[in-house]
């Protein structure tokens, strides 16, 4: 069973950098077979798609978010991480990270979520 | 960029049906897949493909999709399926998810 945990800093200062990670177990993400993303959601809101990141290290990104996200892999540690340069107060959400298929493109898996909070 | 219009909310009694649509320009031409979030949790897939069901996901849940309207149906609705529920689709290689629609069940 694939699991996928979300860590990192609860709480960022507006203009510094969100640094979250995701570690996967029961999976590789050295496998062909997955993208893997980050989403997001405001207390109260939808879901928001950040980006994602394949195995061979392309990525994809929100036009709203590109210039200030940054999404890579440590295949070492079984890691994905997220940097979201810049942020302010409307950064703040729970941050989730989530698998999709190449095939069923579907997000099957999602963690648990963090939540970030951006305040001085 | 793409964009997905659900109601905010729809209410139903229990062992009645619900029906959240999801509007998209011709979205029919995509295939949709549904979430559902309950509080405090992480979203769910329970519809892919339009219409197809993950394992473990009751019969209950349906899906179509044409034209401008995708469309999830929930029959004999039960206490448990309160939550909020999120179309999503690709747009080229971008992810883009509905505005949600809070089901309630009376």
């Amino acid at each position: 069973q694939v699991q996928l945990q979300e860590s990192g800093p609860g709480l960022v200062k507006p203009s510094q950098t969100l640094s979250l990670t995701c570690t996967v177990s029961g999976g590789s993400i050295s496998s062909v077979s997955y993208f893997w993303s980050w989403i997001r959601q405001p207390a109260g809101k939808g879901l928001e798609w950040i980006g994602r990141i394949y195995t061979s290290g392309s990525t994809d990104y929100s036009l709203s978010l590109r210039g200030r996200v940054t999404i890579s892999l440590d295949m070492s540690k079984n890691q994905i991480s997220l940097n979201l340069s810049s942020v302010t107060a409307a950064d703040t959400a729970v941050y989730y990270c989530a698998r999709s298929s190449v095939i069923i493109t579907s997000f099957d898996y999602w963690g648990h979520g963090i939540l970030v909070t951006v305040s001085s | 960029s793409y964009v997905l219009t659900q109601p905010p909310s729809v209410s139903v009694a229990p062992g009645k049906t619900a029906t959240i649509t999801c509007g998209g320009n011709n979205i029919g031409t995509k295939s949709v897949y549904w979430y559902q979030q309950k509080p405090g949790q992480a979203p769910v897939l329970v519809i892919y493909y339009d219409n197809d069901r993950p394992s473990g996901i009751p019969e209950r849940f349906s899906g179509s999709n044409s034209g401008n309207t995708a469309t999830l149906t929930i029959s004999r609705v039960e206490a448990g399926d309160e939550a909020d529920y999120y179309c999503q689709v690709w747009d080229s290689s971008f992810a883009v998810f509905g505005t949600g629609t809070k089901v309630t069940v009376l």
